[in-house]
């Protein structure tokens, strides 16, 4: 089983910020990787697949990056819509896994 | 409207069975595979099981495996989740998604997910 680990767990910043956000493989996974974005009391939402393919509606404010073992998800400023939990799946192999989940709140 | 709408949660005791349904409307059902995810109270994402758009193919994580049955009926367009033998760790909000494209597990519509409570 392949394992995704998120860091950091929390990211404090303000409106405007620039936040960066990482997901580690446990081993390599190619560009196979997507980043989801859930907000208290809603279903997740896609926001990046295979690595840095936006999904239909996500601003460009959002981009993905990296490949192999370690992958990044960038939101250039962050508006105040943006603090959710955000995380990352794999599509490589079975099963399937999700990352643990970064929380972005506001500072 | 394309969306997916789950159903069949509830309160079950230990060792207890449930069949989980998700109705889906506004795109063409049959095309796409489909999985089952799931989030304990508090807790992150765990994919549960996954079907290939004609339901010859089914996969399952391995914490479930022998106590889940995913299968589908395209022609209601309806995708399942048979679970059995429900343990107290099983209790979640179980979500059924669809993928974003068939050669690609990753998925871009989620339902509003169907609370399954497993306690004696």
């Amino acid at each position: 089983e392949i394992v995704l680990t998120q860091s950091p767990a929390t990211l404090s910043l303000s409106p405007g910020e620039r936040a960066t956000l990482s997901c580690r493989a446990s081993q390599s996974i190619g560009n196979y990787l997507a980043w989801y974005q859930q907000k208290p009391g809603q279903t997740p939402r896609l926001l990046i697949y295979d690595e840095f393919n936006r999904a239909t509606g996500i601003p460009a404010r959002f981009s993905g990056s990296g490949s192999g073992t370690d992958f990044t998800l960038t939101i250039s400023s962050l508006e105040p819509e943006d603090f959710a939990v955000y995380y990352c799946q794999h599509r490589s192999n079975w099963p399937l896994t999700f990352g643990g989940g970064t929380k972005v709140e506001i500072k | 409207e394309v969306q997916l709408l789950e159903s069949g949660g509830g309160l079950v005791q230990p060792g207890g069975s449930l069949r989980l349904s998700c109705a889906a409307s506004g795109f063409t059902f049959s095309t796409y595979a489909m999985v089952w995810v799931r989030q304990a109270p508090g807790k992150g994402l765990e994919w549960v099981s996954a079907i290939t758009n004609n339901g010859a193919g089914t996969y399952y994580t391995d914490s479930l495996k022998g106590r889940v049955t995913i299968f589908r009926d395209n022609s209601k367009n309806t995708l399942y989740l048979q679970l059995s033998s429900l343990r107290v760790d099983d209790t979640a909000v179980y979500y059924c998604a669809k993928v974003r494209a068939n050669c690609c597990w990753h998925f871009d519509l989620w339902g509003r997910g169907t609370l399954v409570t497993v306690s004696s």
